[in-house]
């Protein structure tokens, strides 16, 4: 059980394209998804919190405009890199969480390597 | 100091060892306890995941949980080739789903 699919796995494109990043919790409901970016050989780092129906909660130094969240169900969450440029080459990785009284644990999707040329 | 300390240097062991990861943190509010394996280019799978102190065990994994030290443990017993992968801690507080991660231990197991 817990499993969330992330698509797509990896995507190269030209520098000013806007990508579109897809999970989906497949067998539970994600109250929260979370949204992490990972440089090579270091820990993960969050992005953006997002709760199903209310607005994603960016961490300091995130560009809300640049990284655009969308939690539109309890089983799928969208993270666009809009105007993509270089610098956003990154592995892009997601997380859900379930309905609980206590804390939940994150489940991950596989990542999304990102390479912009 | 960092919430989360993990020593990230790489540990390389020989096939049927035990490994012995930990993590030390510096929040007393922490009360969920993670350890998540990291394959290459993939992402983060639950291992365990245990409440408050104490230990927990799972086929050849062991967690854990010293409170009182602000200690958390993995084992690995009878280690696999398999079992090569980056070993990540995490941790969260009550009510708080966000997690404080551990930079993460690459293990190699030789076969």
């Amino acid at each position: 059980g817990a499993v969330v699919s992330q698509h797509p796995s990896w995507v190269i494109c030209k520098s000013g394209t806007s990508v579109k990043i897809e999970c989906r919790s497949l067998d539970f409901q994600a109250t929260t998804m979370f949204w992490y970016r990972q440089f090579p050989k270091q820990s993960l780092m969050l992005m953006a919190t997002s709760n199903e129906g209310s607005k994603a909660t960016y961490e300091q130094g995130v560009e809300k405009d640049k990284f655009l969240i969308n939690h539109a169900s309890l089983t799928l969450s969208t993270l666009t890199v809009t105007s993509a440029h270089p610098e956003d080459s990154s592995f892009y990785i997601c997380s859900a969480s379930g309905l609980g009284n206590s804390n939940q644990p994150q489940h991950f999707g596989d990542g999304t390597r990102l390479s912009i040329l | 100091q960092k919430e989360v300390e993990q020593d990230p240097g790489p540990l390389s062991v020989p096939e049927g060892a035990i490994v012995s990861l930990n993590c030390t943190y510096s929040n007393s509010a922490f009360q969920y306890f993670m350890w998540y394996r990291q394959y290459s280019r993939k992402g983060p799978e639950l291992l365990m995941y245990t409440y408050s102190s104490g230990n927990k065990e799972d086929g050849r994994f062991t967690a854990q949980v010293d409170k009182s030290s602000k200690y958390i443990s993995l084992f690995i017993r009878d280690s696999q080739p398999s079992d090569s992968a980056t070993y990540l801690c995490a941790m969260s507080a009550s009510g708080n789903n966000r997690l404080a991660f551990g930079k993460g231990n690459q293990v190699v197991v030789i076969p």
